[in-house]
């Protein structure tokens, strides 16, 4: 079945540095969402990814599908203490209903 | 406020002993997801519904059961469980046409 791999799984930096997480799916995609879940929080929609090469920005948030639409990113400039959480991507085939996750990259933010 | 309602937030219970966790959605969404979490296993779908009566499998589904006879609810039913169901829940649904899940607040279930 769909595999879906996230790294890293932990990443702490300094505040200020940036951070960027990878994932990447053993099958095509039709499209990628990301999901940002604080501590002890639920996990919340920030993007959706649909078009082979599409780059999004949110802030200081950049989120990118590859030409394959196999893989994607998410890169936050200049980390911030709010920025603290699990951030996880979730790809989606034809079967729209389907949604497979990567295990997460957690986030922390020294001050 | 658009919402996912998920009942009880916390749950412990004995092995074999049946309950059911209940969803509840105010958005009119045709899609609703059950996931459950791990530590370090991420976010696994266990079922989901693309719309009243329609119903199918996610990654994890064996010892659990969900049925969708109304738009609004999506309950997960554990006939009979076990220690190793013990895990934080989430339910969650979207619109057909695209964009995330909205996610409700979480059940963790403990099976002792």
């Amino acid at each position: 079945g769909q595999q879906v791999m996230q790294i890293p799984q932990y990443q702490h930096v300094q505040e200020g540095e940036d951070f960027t997480t990878y994932c990447n799916s053993s099958t095509t995609l039709s499209n990628i969402q990301w999901y940002k879940q604080r501590p002890g929080g639920h996990p919340v929609f920030l993007i959706q990814l649909v078009k082979s090469g599409e780059v999004k920005k949110q802030k200081r948030l950049t989120f990118q599908f590859g030409e394959a639409k196999k893989n994607s990113s998410l890169h936050i400039t200049a980390t911030q203490t709010t920025d603290v959480g699990t951030y996880f991507c979730a790809g989606h085939n034809t079967n729209a209903g389907k949604s497979t996750f990567g295990d997460g990259t957690t986030l922390t933010v020294k001050p | 406020e658009a919402q996912v309602t998920q009942n009880p937030r916390y749950l412990i219970t004995v092995t074999g002993k049946k309950l059911t966790v209940t969803c509840s959605q105010n958005m009119n969404h045709e899609y609703m997801s059950w996931y459950r979490q791990d530590p370090g296993l991420g976010l696994r779908q266990i079922y989901y519904s693309m719309n009243v009566e329609v119903t199918d499998k996610g990654d994890v589904p064996e010892g659990y059961k969900v049925s969708r006879k109304e738009k609004r609810n999506f309950p997960l039913i554990l006939e009979s469980p076990s220690p190793n169901q013990t895990s934080l829940y989430f339910c969650a649904s979207r619109w057909k046409s695209g964009n995330g899940y909205t996610f409700g607040s979480g059940t963790r279930l403990t099976v002792v």
